[in-house]
């Protein structure tokens, strides 16, 4: 089975700074995917970042880049540049790469203040 | 495109009752995930359907049940009702190709007295 951990619950930035959220997991694939997911206080999930693992390049999307180290499984967030807009609950997710599978195993997840 | 829309956003039940939660995905995604989120649980995940049959299930017990239908519309019933199952109940749908994708809809608020 697969574990996923967040081991900051809450974090706080000010605007215009950069934030790093971490993310460790456990599994015994060699394919999955990972992915970071946004809940803001409105409580729609929404998809920040993905990260396929046979991929070396770690992914980016704007202002929101991960680090993704295969070997120490870990897959971390970086924010760059917060805005008020980025205040949410963040989740790290795991998703085995079966081809049909669509379960996503999340962490506890980790509450972002970005504050003026 | 219309995102993933879930009724009723809010419901009140009793302890006992069952409950049935509707989930209309993206036009065009057949595959539609079930989780349930919880303060103390976080989320989990309940079940997915992709072309009216359950694909992969989770580990909640058999009072939760769910189908879906031919128009991908999918539904999730849970029967005598337990205080513990007051959650928030999310709704994902997916392109059966790229079903590492997943979209959620807004959510279900369950409270059972």
């Amino acid at each position: 089975a697969q574990t996923v951990t967040q081991s900051q619950p809450e974090m706080s930035v000010q605007e215009a700074e950069t934030v790093t959220l971490s993310c460790t997991y456990d599994t015994s694939e060699n394919n999955y995917y990972l992915f970071w997911y946004k809940q803001p206080p409105s409580r729609q999930m929404i998809l920040v970042i993905r990260q396929e693992a046979y991929k070396q390049q770690n992914a980016t999307e704007n202002r929101f880049s991960v680090n993704f180290q295969k070997a120490a499984k870990s897959f971390s967030l970086k924010i760059s540049d917060s805005q008020l807009g980025d205040t949410a609950m963040y989740f790290c997710a795991f998703m085995k790469d079966t081809g049909t599978a669509s379960k996503l195993t999340f962490g506890t997840g980790t509450r972002l203040q970005v504050t003026l | 495109k219309a995102g993933v829309t879930q009724t009723p956003r809010y419901l009140i039940k009793t302890r006992g009752q069952q409950v049935t939660l509707s989930c209309s995905p993206i036009s065009g995604h057949r595959s539609v995930s079930w989780y349930q989120q919880t303060p103390g649980q976080g989320l989990q995940f309940l079940f997915e359907y992709f072309s009216e049959t359950q694909r992969n299930k989770g580990n909640f017990p058999g009072r939760f049940s769910g189908r879906q239908f031919s128009n991908s519309r999918s539904e999730m019933n849970v029967s005598t009702l337990e205080l513990g199952d007051s959650a928030l109940y999310l709704c994902a749908s997916s392109l059966a190709a790229l079903s590492y994708e997943q979209y959620f809809g807004p959510g279900t608020r369950l409270t059972v007295t």
